[in-house]
């Protein structure tokens, strides 16, 4: 089955720029999507395949994709910004598969 | 306003039953996949498996963990659809949410979920 390795804890000064990786086998040739879920709340969708941000997303959140492993770039982080980031593909043969999430700490 | 909301908190004792519903409102109930996706306590998310709402189908796809335990349903009249678990155990305590695709049912290329429901807890414990 496909799998996604994610740090357990990134940690980011304020104001600059944190990247969360998301690991996986040839992952460059699958759509990556990223979620937020802040303490308490529901996932929300950050960005889509690969590296498009949808509507209401601040351009401060980015991604990138290639070879094994797929980006999520939070510039100019803010104390908001903490929270479980998850990325997430489809695989052929297990369907959705999620990342184990990390945590995003502002200091 | 487009949301999915879901259905209150459930206790339930192991070897029981639980089914959890998430009505749609503002958009087209049927014009777009709905999936259900666990969160145990301090852990990660786990898909469970996807309807597809439209009319004229009403498929359904499980994540193997779940074959035999899950059954997604839908009632179009009320842009509602429901996951019943199964066979409970104590490590199906988790919050329950549903969430829509972004890709329409009219085409099979699944992507990612740009909606969520609040989620449910439920509960399992003797």
């Amino acid at each position: 089955s496909y799998e996604l390795t994610q740090p357990l804890l990134v940690s980011v000064a304020l104001g600059q720029t944190a990247r969360i990786t998301c690991g996986g086998k040839n992952i460059e040739y699958k759509n990556v999507h990223w979620y937020q879920q802040r303490p308490g709340q529901a996932p929300v969708l950050v960005i889509f395949r690969d590296s498009t941000r949808p509507s209401g997303i601040p351009e401060r959140f980015s991604g990138s994709n290639s070879g094994n492993t797929a980006t999520l770039t939070i510039s100019r982080a803010q104390t908001g910004d903490e929270a479980d980031y998850f990325c997430q593909v489809w695989d052929s043969t297990t369907a959705v598969v999620f990342g184990g999430g990390t945590k995003l700490t502002v200091l | 306003q487009v949301q999915l909301v879901q259905s209150g908190a459930e206790v339930k004792k192991p070897g029981a039953s639980v089914k959890v519903s998430c009505k749609a409102s503002g958009y087209t109930f049927t014009d777009y996949y709905i999936h259900w996706v666990r969160q145990a306590p301090g852990q990660g998310l786990e898909w469970m498996g996807w309807i597809n709402p439209n009319h004229n189908r009403g498929d359904t796809i499980n994540a193997r963990k779940f074959q035999g335990r899950v059954t997604m349903t839908r009632d179009t009249a009320i842009s509602t659809a429901y996951m019943e678990l199964s066979s409970l155990r104590s490590d199906d305590t988790a919050v329950y949410y549903c969430a829509r695709d972004r890709t329409r049912t009219t085409s099979t290329s699944l992507d990612s979920f740009d909606l969520w429901g609040q989620g449910t807890m439920v509960t399992v414990s003797s």
